[in-house]
């Protein structure tokens, strides 16, 4: 079984363009969390999401950041328009159960690596 | 304002020594509280984890603990590993609208030396 894939693992981008992170999750889980890691800083929750739902965004900037989980697919995080603060690592991660369990473990991937020029 | 704030922020020990890292947290409601540890480059990998009505919880050479009461936890390494040396996170999650939201302390940098 594998783990949660995401790519690229590393992405270099120029300030203005669009960012698309990709996370497959583990074979059997439907529920997906987006983090982000700025560098010497925790992760910090930015949105979660069922297939084809976004359950919680509480975390996810207002602007220029937008996420999906579509039926068919991998998970993507799209960034528009990056500037130099986007630049973090990007970690997903997948659970098999609810977010409303309380028991619920998240798998976490590889992480994207997103530097912006 | 949910916090977790780690201590110590990192630590040097000998291979085969004991250490102990420290989380305090501030997350309300509170529901889990998980210890992770991420190497190098790599995304965590989920320790242990705790809910409210739980003191102490093993995994291996892992020992949790939870006191809800002081809103604190520690992860004790029991004869440490070359390979134990990572960053050790404490997570604490927090009822939100139907879902558990988590909030991540910026961890513990442990290396252990030979």
């Amino acid at each position: 079984n594998a783990g949660v894939m995401q790519n690229p693992r590393h992405l270099v981008r120029r300030r203005g363009q669009e960012a698309r992170l990709r996370c497959s999750p583990m074979k059997g889980h439907s529920h997906v969390y987006w983090y982000r890691q700025l560098p010497e800083e925790g992760l910090k929750f930015m949105v979660y999401l069922q297939k084809e739902n976004i359950i919680d965004e509480s975390g996810m900037p207002k602007e220029r950041f937008s996420a999906e989980f579509p039926k068919e697919g991998p998970s993507i995080l799209r960034i528009q328009q990056v500037v130099r603060g986007d630049s973090a690592a990007y970690f997903c991660a997948s659970s098999p159960l609810s977010g409303l369990d309380r028991e619920d473990t998240q798998y976490f991937g590889p992480g994207t690596r997103l530097t912006v020029l | 304002k949910n916090q977790v704030e780690q201590s110590p922020q990192s630590l040097i020990i000998l291979e085969g020594k004991n250490c102990t890292l420290q989380c305090n947290y501030t997350v309300s409601p509170f529901s889990n509280l998980r210890w992770y540890k991420q190497d190098t480059g790599r995304g965590p990998v989920s320790l242990t984890i705790m809910t409210f009505s739980e003191n102490t919880k093993s995994n291996g050479r892992y020992t949790a603990t939870l006191d809800a009461d002081t809103k604190q936890s520690s992860l004790h390494i029991t004869a440490s590993q070359l390979s134990d040396s990572a960053s050790y996170i404490c997570v604490v999650s927090r009822a939100s609208g139907g879902s558990y939201i988590p909030t991540f302390g910026r961890g513990t940098s442990l290396i252990v030396h030979p």
